[in-house]
């Protein structure tokens, strides 16, 4: 049981450049959610699909985009790079919206230059 | 919406010693309160929680108690021992409603 996996693990961009976070879930989860997690900042809601068809903005959704493409897949697309960017981002799922435990998956290092 | 406040940002403590992390919300509707460890280099992954209609839980050395009335929670560790370093985060939202709200986190050394 993979639980919740995301890819890459690490990447490396320049500014400007485009890329796409993947993450996938094999509980038959409902809910999943992007974070990103920077130093001092605590983990920091990106975006979240609380059901299969619905995407909704968290707390700092500015450069990004998000696609749930069915119940499994939850994808993270920065269009444009920025510096601010870099973090750690981390993907996780829950069997409801906020009435359980979250899994997450092992992270992406993202660096921006 | 929600704020959640976490301290200390840093607490080291003596194997064997007791630890204690406060946090505090602001949304009284606020109904379910977990608390997440992260290793160095791994994932969050969830410790205890509680929900508004219970005062304290316990699990072996962890402990977490609510106060609703001030809107505040702690998480209360017994007999540290090193594998319990790493950084803690306090969680606060409403269930079915709007995703969980984190603290900052706070780092715990325990020193051998």
């Amino acid at each position: 049981n993979a639980g919740v996996t995301q890819t890459p693990k690490f990447q490396v961009l320049k500014t400007g450049q485009s890329m796409t976070l993947q993450c996938a879930q094999d509980m038959n989860h409902n809910s999943m959610y992007w974070y990103r997690q920077d130093p001092g900042m605590g983990l920091r809601l990106i975006y979240y699909s609380a059901s299969e068809g619905t995407t909704d903005k968290g707390e700092v959704p500015n450069g990004y985009n998000v696609s749930r493409l069915n119940k499994r897949e939850f994808s993270l697309r920065l269009e444009s790079a920025a510096p601010s960017q870099t973090s750690v981002y981390f993907c996780a799922s829950s069997a409801t919206e906020n009435t359980g435990e979250l899994f997450f998956g092992e992270g992406s290092r993202l660096t921006v230059l | 919406g929600e704020n959640v406040e976490q301290h200390p940002s840093t607490l080291s403590v003596q194997e064997g010693d007791s630890a204690v992390i406060k946090c505090t919300y602001s949304d009284s509707a606020s109904n379910y309160f977990p608390w997440y460890k992260q290793e160095l280099g791994k994932r969050p992954q969830l410790i205890i929680d509680i929900r508004s209609n219970v005062g304290e839980k316990k699990d072996q050395r962890i402990a977490v108690t609510l106060n609703k009335t001030a809107k505040h929670f702690s998480l209360h560790i017994t007999e540290t021992q090193p594998e319990d370093s790493a950084v803690y985060f306090c969680a606060a939202g409403l269930s079915g409603n709007t995703p969980l709200v984190f603290g900052k986190g706070t780092r715990l050394s325990v020193i051998a």
